[in-house]
């Protein structure tokens, strides 16, 4: 089935661990991206990639890394988690990034607790 | 700044119409879109405006007015499974989604 898989589905961690959420598409959509969604908030973007081998920051940057190897993969890294980075965090994915129409397609999503 | 608002919870009877506002204050405009987020999912697409007016779409229905910075959806024949969060999102000038909080949508029987 097309869309975007998203692992893991939940993970609970030391605050100061690393972690790396991975996010896959099969849709070869260009655009990929990284939300966090808090309760009470919009959903807000850490990273975007618009195509292969390039990527930007967002609204809540700090904390994250984001790479963009090939058109698949986007793997988000937390260097040393914080209890604030407690969230569920959804990969997205769309066609073109500077297109008003473009829909994007989201993961399951990952729901992390720091500790 | 950058801001959409839309009411944190709005409850209704099966069978009604309810309608869920959106008001919005972006550095420019590219398209508004209405996600539907069921509770523990994803959000998926529901709608998509760029032009003034109202698009239909079943028993879904979108309307924008960008002189106004004003959107709103409206459900009509309610179903229990309609009961999710709507989540407004805008398109700036840069192409980049700013999204408001969520409507969360009861649906009574």
């Amino acid at each position: 089935i097309a869309g975007i898989t998203q692992a893991p589905t939940s993970q609970i961690l030391a605050a100061g661990r690393r972690m790396t959420l991975r996010c896959t598409q099969d849709m070869r959509h260009n655009a990929m991206y990284w939300y966090r969604q808090d309760l009470g908030l919009g959903l807000r973007l850490i990273h975007y990639s618009n195509t292969a081998g390039t990527t930007g920051k967002g609204e809540v940057p700090d904390g994250y890394s984001v790479s963009r190897a090939n058109t698949d993969d986007v793997p988000l890294t937390l260097a040393s988690a914080v209890p604030s980075q407690t969230s569920v965090y959804f990969c997205a994915s769309s066609g073109q990034a500077s297109s008003g129409a473009n829909v994007l397609t989201f993961g399951a999503g990952s729901r992390l607790t720091v500790l | 700044g950058q801001n959409i608002d839309q009411p944190t919870e709005m409850t209704a009877t099966e069978g009604a119409i309810v309608q869920i506002n959106c008001t919005y204050q972006t550095s420019g405009f590219n398209g508004l879109f209405w996600y539907q987020q069921h509770a523990g999912e994803a959000p998926t697409f529901l709608s998509y405006n760029v032009l003034d007016g109202l698009e239909e779409k079943g028993r879904f229905s979108s309307f924008l007015s960008r002189s106004k910075g004003y959107s709103y959806l409206l459900l009509k024949e309610l179903q229990m499974k309609d009961s999710a969060s709507y989540l407004c999102a805008v398109k700036d000038s840069n192409y980049q989604l700013i999204w408001g909080a969520g409507t969360k949508l009861i649906i009574k029987p």
